[in-house]
Formats: C-alpha cells, sequence, structure tokens
C-alpha cells in the first residue's frame, strides 16, 4: 500500500530534551516536507526537500532540523524543544518534477507533539 | 510574505445544495494550486488540483481558477453530511518547491 508513515504518533516531552519524528513514504517520491498545524493558522511549512541531500526552509524553520540521506526517509529534529513547538506535524511527499500533478502532495497520518 | 486566504467559515449548508468555497493568493508567481479536505483530527487528504485559468470538474467537486484576481474556489454539488470538513486552500511558488496554504474553511452540510 502506498503510503507515508511517521512515527511516533503521540509524543509528549521536556522542554529541552532533543526528540527526532521519523517520516517515511513508499512511493519512490522525490520531494517531501514537514508541515506544523495550529488552531486558526492552516497548515506552516517548516522544511522540504527536493531530493537526497537536497533540503531547504520552509517559512517557519527555526528550531527544527532535518536530514536526508535516502530517498525514502525525512526525519524531523528537534534538539531542545520548546513549549511553543507543541503542535500537530505532519510529513507529506509528492513525486515532483514534471507538471503540476506531479506536486500533489500525500500526507501522513501526524504526529501530536506536547512539549512541557 | 506569501499568503494564502480563506474565510473561516463555518459555512453551512443544507444537504443537496451545492457548497462554495472560496480563496485569494498573494504570490503572483504561483502556478500550481491544490484542495485538501481534512476531517477533525486526520490528515489532509487531496481533492482537486488546478493550474490552468478555468473550471476543472471531478464528479461533484469543480475547481476553478483566475489568475488575474488571484482566485481559487472549489464548488461541491449535491453536498453531503459526509463532506463536512475543513477545506484547506494551497498554492505552490513557480519554483515546484515552497507550499503555502491557507487557514482553511470549515464547512458544515446539515442532514
Amino acid at each position: 500500500e502506498a503510503q507515508v508513515t511517521q512515527n511516533p504518533r503521540y509524543l509528549i516531552t521536556v522542554t529541552g530534551k532533543k526528540l527526532t519524528v521519523t517520516c517515511s513514504q513508499n512511493m519512490n517520491h522525490e520531494y517531501m516536507s514537514w508541515y506544523r498545524q495550529d488552531p486558526g493558522l492552516g497548515l506552516r511549512q517548516i522544511y522540504y526537500s527536493m531530493n537526497v541531500e537536497v533540503t531547504d526552509k520552509g517559512d517557519v524553520p527555526e528550531g527544527y532540523k532535518v536530514s536526508r540521506k535516502e530517498k525514502r526517509n525525512f526525519p524531523l529534529i528537534l534538539e531542545s524543544p520548546s513549549p511553543n513547538q507543541t503542535s500537530l506535524y505532519f510529513c507529506a511527499s509528492s513525486l515532483s518534477g514534471g507538471g503540476p500533478a506531479y506536486n500533489e502532495q500525500f500526507f501522513g497520518p501526524g504526529t501530536r507533539l506536547t512539549v512541557l | 510574505q506569501k499568503e494564502v486566504e480563506q474565510n473561516s467559515g463555518p459555512l453551512s449548508v443544507p444537504e443537496g445544495a451545492i457548497a462554495s468555497l472560496n480563496c485569494t493568493y498573494s504570490d503572483r508567481g504561483s502556478q500550481s494550486f491544490f484542495w485538501y479536505r481534512q476531517y477533525s483530527g486526520k490528515s489532509p487528504e487531496l481533492i482537486m488540483s488546478i493550474y490552468s485559468n478555468g473550471d476543472k470538474e471531478d464528479g461533484r467537486f469543480t475547481a476553478q481558477l483566475n489568475k488575474a484576481s488571484q482566485y481559487v474556489s472549489l464548488l461541491i454539488r449535491d453536498s453531503q453530511p459526509s463532506d463536512s470538513a475543513t477545506y484547506l486552500c494551497a498554492a505552490l511558488d513557480n519554483y515546484g518547491q515552497n507550499f503555502v496554504f491557507g487557514p482553511g474553511t470549515r464547512l458544515s452540510v446539515l442532514p
């Protein structure tokens, strides 16, 4: 089954304790992206990756890191989480390149993060 | 700052009616636009994409794009209670890299 998976789905942690949220896709997609979703603010792009070893900042990258060592994986790293990073996080992927249809993103199930 | 704006709603329509959802975007360089549906607590799922001026129809859904007015809309015909969800509009920049989402419009279809 074609899908984007995220782990963990739920996480409660404390300020300053490093954490990683994993994202994996099995569709051979080149483009992957991380979003956070907050009430009233909608989805905001954190980082994206056009391909292996190619990453770039989205609209809200502060406090986050990413890496893209393999095509299928795109982990999100919070090295020193703070309470304002409490949010619902989504990973997404798409084929990229070619026509616009290649940019249709598929989303993972989401990770609800609480930082105390 | 690139922005996508939507009326947050809620938009309430009776079952069987046409629901009309609107979206405007600020970046004239945006070339591709997407409508996603999101049920409470779930991830967004793609309904339609559109990149040419005019209408694009898929079943009960019609997306409309007017690049001159920087306006995108989604019409849902014969609305069903199962269509009750938040609808997200998104714009993709000219480089195919940066997605900007609107805050979403909450639709409620009343039986």
